[in-house]
């Protein structure tokens, strides 16, 4: 079945530390994999997609993400947080079009001062 | 700078009820869709229209009706609204089906 696993609910973080959000799929065919982030009370917004080629993809905002097929994995990560970044993530997976997105459940990331 | 917009923001309605989500775009995209967040689910596709005059259904339709009015707008109906219609909904658009996905703000529904 295809499915997509974000394994941590919430996750806190200290002002300029570093961040890294998991993502793990299970998905028939090449994968095309996004992170979208979601502000309170807001629509979500892209952060960055992958394709194909270059299997770390820089977004906006400072994220980066790394698409490893051999892990079935699509971790998010910044070197150093704001207090901005407090939002909830969350990464999808699909085929050929947005109608066959696999969205996981998110999680939701808390900036400690 | 509007993109796309969704009303009501928030609703309130009795079980049995009817109401209509409107959501327009001004991006000019080919694909509208509707999504339900549901609390530790993530989205969930209710139904999408590839182009003006199309419409289809997504993961979670039973109990929701669309409309494709013209290229800007996409409506949301609940004929018959039930509890288990609580939910956060969003109406997203993108150029084509693969393109990248603009979300409104979202519409808080309760049913009570």
């Amino acid at each position: 079945a295809q499915s997509v696993t974000q394994p941590d609910i919430h996750i806190t973080v200290s002002e300029g530390a570093s961040l890294e959000l998991r993502c793990n799929y299970s998905y028939g065919a090449t994968p095309y994999l996004f992170w979208y982030v979601q502000s309170p009370g807001q629509g979500l917004q892209l952060l960055l997609k992958y394709f194909s080629g270059d299997t770390l993809v820089q977004g906006i905002k400072g994220f980066e993400a790394e698409f490893k097929r051999s892990q079935s994995s699509f971790n998010l990560r910044k070197p150093s947080v704001h207090w901005s970044d407090a939002a909830e993530y969350f990464c999808a997976v699909g085929g050929y079009s947005n109608y066959q997105l696999i969205w996981g459940a998110g999680t939701k990331l808390i900036i400690k001062p | 700078n509007a993109g796309v917009t969704q009303t009501p923001k928030f609703q309130v309605l009795k079980t049995g009820q009817s109401m209509t989500l409107q959501c327009a775009q001004d991006m000019n995209h080919n694909s509208m869709y509707w999504y339900r967040q549901d609390p530790g689910m993530g989205l969930r596709l209710i139904y999408y229209s590839a182009s003006e005059g199309t419409t289809d259904k997504g993961e979670v339709p039973n109990g929701y009706n669309v409309s494709r009015l013209n290229k800007r707008e996409f409506s949301l109906r609940l004929e018959s609204a039930a509890p288990s219609q609580t939910s956060v909904y969003f109406c997203a658009s993108s150029g084509t089906g693969r393109d990248t996905i603009y979300f409104g703000e979202g519409s808080w529904l309760t049913v009570v």
